[in-house]
């Protein structure tokens, strides 16, 4: 049973496409977030939901906006893809707001190519 | 603006020896640390933490350490397995702000 499930997996597209990646947490957790691991691997936090309110929002370019339709799911559009957006995308949960972050639970990460 | 390095893309150790992963930062305001494990296609899981208010902490064979003078903090496996072979990634945080990873430190131990 995935705790934090991400689709798709592996996502391969066209620059200037506009594209969708899922979350959905079957944790019963308050928080959620997303993650961008870029080519240099460091993991950098775009956003976190608590409730389905935004409480983070990250110097993000506004081509990216989350979606929360309840609390668990949180969901990643991204308009007019960039070369620069090529990442794997992680999506996380805890139990509530947390910076103490060992409550986050990741979910397999999406790797987005962008061609 | 990288605030939190790990110099060692990877490591490379024998089975039963000790495993050293080394993390440094520039951040003087961090207060907390964590380390976490990273298997492939799989997301990071948290393995252990440290506050600054300590210099050790141990879970196991899973030992971290903290050097607040020389912004340095290092995580110890000992007996090394080869199911420890994955990527860890060293973090941290100040007080109530997001978490900055580091670049990460692929572990393989050798049987």
């Amino acid at each position: 049973d995935t705790a934090v499930s991400q689709t798709p997996k592996y996502l391969v597209t066209q620059m200037g496409n506009d594209k969708s990646i899922k979350c959905e947490q079957n944790l019963g957790h308050d928080t959620m977030y997303w993650y961008k691991q870029d080519s240099k691997k460091f993991l950098k936090i775009m956003f976190s939901y608590n409730n389905k309110e935004l409480i983070i929002n990250e110097t993000v370019p506004n081509r990216f906006s989350p979606k929360s339709p309840d609390k668990a799911h949180l969901n990643l559009h991204i308009n007019s893809l960039e070369l620069g957006d090529s990442a794997v995308y992680f999506c996380a949960s805890s139990p509530q707001a947390s910076w103490g972050a060992e409550t986050q639970y990741f979910g397999p990460g999406t790797r987005l190519l962008v061609l | 603006d990288q605030q939190v390095k790990q110099n060692s893309p990877s490591l490379s150790v024998q089975e039963g020896r000790i495993s050293i992963l080394n993390c440094d930062y520039t951040n003087s305001m961090f207060d907390y640390f964590l380390w976490y494990k990273k298997y492939p296609a799989e997301g990071p899981t948290f393995l252990i933490s440290i506050s600054s208010i300590k210099d050790k902490n141990e879970d196991g064979r899973f030992t971290v350490f903290l050097n607040k003078s020389a912004k340095h903090l290092s995580l110890h496996i000992v007996p090394s397995q080869p199911g420890d072979s994955a990527v860890y990634f060293c973090a941290a945080r100040t007080s109530g702000s997001r978490l900055t990873f580091g670049e990460g430190t692929q572990l393989t131990v050798n049987p």
